[in-house]
């Protein structure tokens, strides 16, 4: 398993300024997911982040609006920048465990005013 | 692009129930999850299906594949207010990417 913990847990932000969101892991891994939930919704994966690689972005998602750091296999950051109302959502990191699951942190719940 | 979409979206179902949630996707998959989120919470691993014709319970819940049907199901036996939440399920890419892609959700009420 990992234990999984994200900081900050919550945040009120306010439009045009940028939010940095840390994403520590219990144990070494090689791939880190950031994912969306607007409210109400399913999630949506963001940007894979691979240690010792530039982060892979999916589509509608851009580095300059969420830049993504993996200094080591155990820690991640992913960045909301220039935020705007639409950011509101909840952010969460989530790690694959070979021949386990897909685990998940807690989330940051960002509200943009 | 691969689509996952669950059905229905919404359920209301009174306690001692049984029920069936769908999770259908578009293309081949190897590996297919079912998560449970409760209000304001995080995800919480159910079930990792690995292959076809696999089954896996826990408790009242128990999950299935079909990969030659592109399909999964979620089968609540005898509901408790316990159960209440909302259930994702997630189909995982192949190749080394090794990313989800999550269904709609089902939020799940029982009512007592």
């Amino acid at each position: 398993s990992a234990v999984i913990s994200q900081k900050p847990s919550r945040d009120i932000c306010q439009r045009g300024t940028s939010l940095t969101i840390q994403c520590q892991v219990d144990s070494q891994v090689t791939m880190m997911f950031w994912y969306r939930q607007q409210p109400g919704q399913s999630l949506t994966l963001i940007a894979t982040a691979n240690q010792g690689s530039e982060a892979t972005y999916e589509s509608g998602f851009v580095i300059d609006k969420f830049p993504i750091s993996r200094p080591n296999l155990t820690f991640s950051t992913l960045t909301v920048s220039n935020m705007s109302p639409e950011d509101s959502s909840i952010y969460l990191c989530s790690v694959e465990v070979v021949r386990e699951t897909q685990y998940f942190g807690p989330g940051t719940r960002l509200l943009v005013l | 692009e691969l689509k996952v979409e669950q059905n229905p979206l919404f359920l209301s179902m009174q306690e001692g129930k049984n029920y069936t949630i769908y999770c259908n996707y578009s293309t081949t998959s190897d590996r297919l999850y079912w998560y449970r989120q409760d209000p304001g919470k995080s995800l919480e691993s159910l079930f990792v299906l690995l292959s076809n014709g696999a089954v896996k319970q826990e408790g009242r819940l128990m999950a299935s594949l079909d990969t030659k049907a592109r399909l999964s199901t979620l089968h609540i036996t005898a509901a408790v207010h316990d159960l209440s939440a909302t259930y994702f399920c997630a189909v995982k890419l192949g190749g080394a990417t090794n990313k989800l892609i999550f269904g709609t959700g089902t939020l799940l009420a029982v009512q007592p």
